[in-house]
Order: C-alpha cells, then structure tokens, then sequence
C-alpha cells in the first residue's frame, strides 16, 4: 500500500514564525501536492509538484512556499505564519500521470494552529 | 478548470437506510475525469472511485454504487443498507487537462444507530 506520512499530526506555532511542513511518500510518485481543508470551503490546493525541483501554484499559494529536492520529500513552508493559515494541511501524491488519471494519496494531516 | 457542487452539507441517517450523495461538476474540458474520496474521523481521505469522462457505465461495489450521468452532469454516489462505519465526510472531484484536483466542499453523513 502506498503510503503517505506527514511528520506532524497537531502543531501550534506563533504568528511570525517560519513552519515547515513535512511530507513523504514511498511509491515514487513523481506526483506530490499540498492542500488545505477548512469547514465549508473543502479542499483547496496550495502547491503541487510534478517532479524534483519542480513546482506549481495552485489555487491558493499566497503566503506558501514549497521545496522538493528529493522525489519522496515535498515541504510546505509558511514564511511568516498568520492566524489565517490555522487550518487542516493535507499532503497527497500520485503516480506520474497525475490527478486527471489516477487517484491521489493522502497523508493523515497535519492541524496547525497560528496563535 | 472545474467546478464541483456538493449541495447536501450534512446528511443524517438511521442504519440500514439507503442514502444518496449528490455530486454536480462543470468542466470546459471534453476529457475529464471523477472521483469520490471519504474521509473518516480519522483524517485520512480514502479514495473510493474514479471514472472516465469517456466511461459513462454504472459502477457497483459492494453497498456503494455511482452513477454517472452526464445530460445533467452529475456523479451521485448511493450507500445501500447504510451503516454506523460509513458515517464520514464525502467528498466529489474532478481533474481535467492539467493535474489539478478540483474538490467539493464535501457532505457530512452521519449513519445513527
């Protein structure tokens, strides 16, 4: 089974601070995405990968960054956390054809809390 | 890019009824594909289906069937003989050309004993 495994389950962190979300998956899949999941507005993406060293915006990338140096490690970085990024992070990856064509794995999540 | 509209917020249930979540999508993209992801209380979002945009048959698993229709662009998605285990966030999406994943807000089923 693939699996998905992201380093923290809960994290509280100050406004200010640098956070570095970690993710990795063992399928290679060249495939990997970051989303954030709040009440009443479901997923939404942040960031996504399609490759090492590759990266694209998603839909909400403001105040994110992401790094991706090994194909199994994608990191999501808040630069400067606010109180409006306390959310539900969902990391996923997917085999090399993408979303369109085969399903995305998710991680278990991580829950941030900007206080 | 893709819209996805899932109009039931929360659905309440007793067990053994059959219940339905409804799925609406719209896409300029003439391939495309669907999916129905679940999301227990646990976290994780399971994935359950996906179909083809070019793949218009039914499918059934078990208690869970899909039905896709795309006259009324729908992708609905029927628990028979619900049960306390099936109560989780459900959530539709779509992709087209690119690798994004658009999701719906997702519906909260609640199976009561």
């Amino acid at each position: 089974d693939v699996k998905v495994t992201q380093s923290s389950r809960y994290l509280v962190k100050r406004t200010g601070e640098k956070v570095f979300l970690e993710c990795v998956q063992d399928m290679d899949h060249e495939n990997m995405f970051w989303y954030r999941q709040d009440p009443g507005l479901g997923l939404r993406l942040i960031y996504f990968s399609y490759d090492v060293k590759m990266k694209e915006k998603g839909d909400i990338p403001e105040g994110y960054s992401v790094s991706r140096e090994k194909k199994e490690r994608f990191s999501l970085i808040l630069e400067s956390a606010s109180t409006n990024q306390t959310s539900m992070y969902l990391c996923a990856s997917s085999f090399p054809q993408g979303p369109n064509n085969s399903p995305l794995h998710f991680g278990n999540g991580t829950r941030l809390t900007v206080t | 890019a893709q819209k996805v509209t899932q109009a039931q917020t929360e659905i309440s249930v007793v067990e053994k009824e059959d219940v339905t979540l409804d799925c609406v999508y719209e896409t300029r993209d003439t391939t495309y594909y669907l999916f129905w992801y679940k999301q227990p209380p646990s976290g994780e979002l399971v994935f359950l289906i996906r179909r083809n945009s070019f793949d218009e048959q039914n499918e059934i698993s078990g208690r869970y069937s899909w039905n896709f229709q795309k006259s009324t662009s729908s992708f609905n998605f029927t628990i028979t003989a619900s049960q306390v285990v099936d109560s989780a966030v459900y959530f539709c999406a779509a992709g087209g050309s690119n690798y994004k994943l658009t999701f719906g807000k997702g519906t909260l089923l609640t199976v009561n004993p």
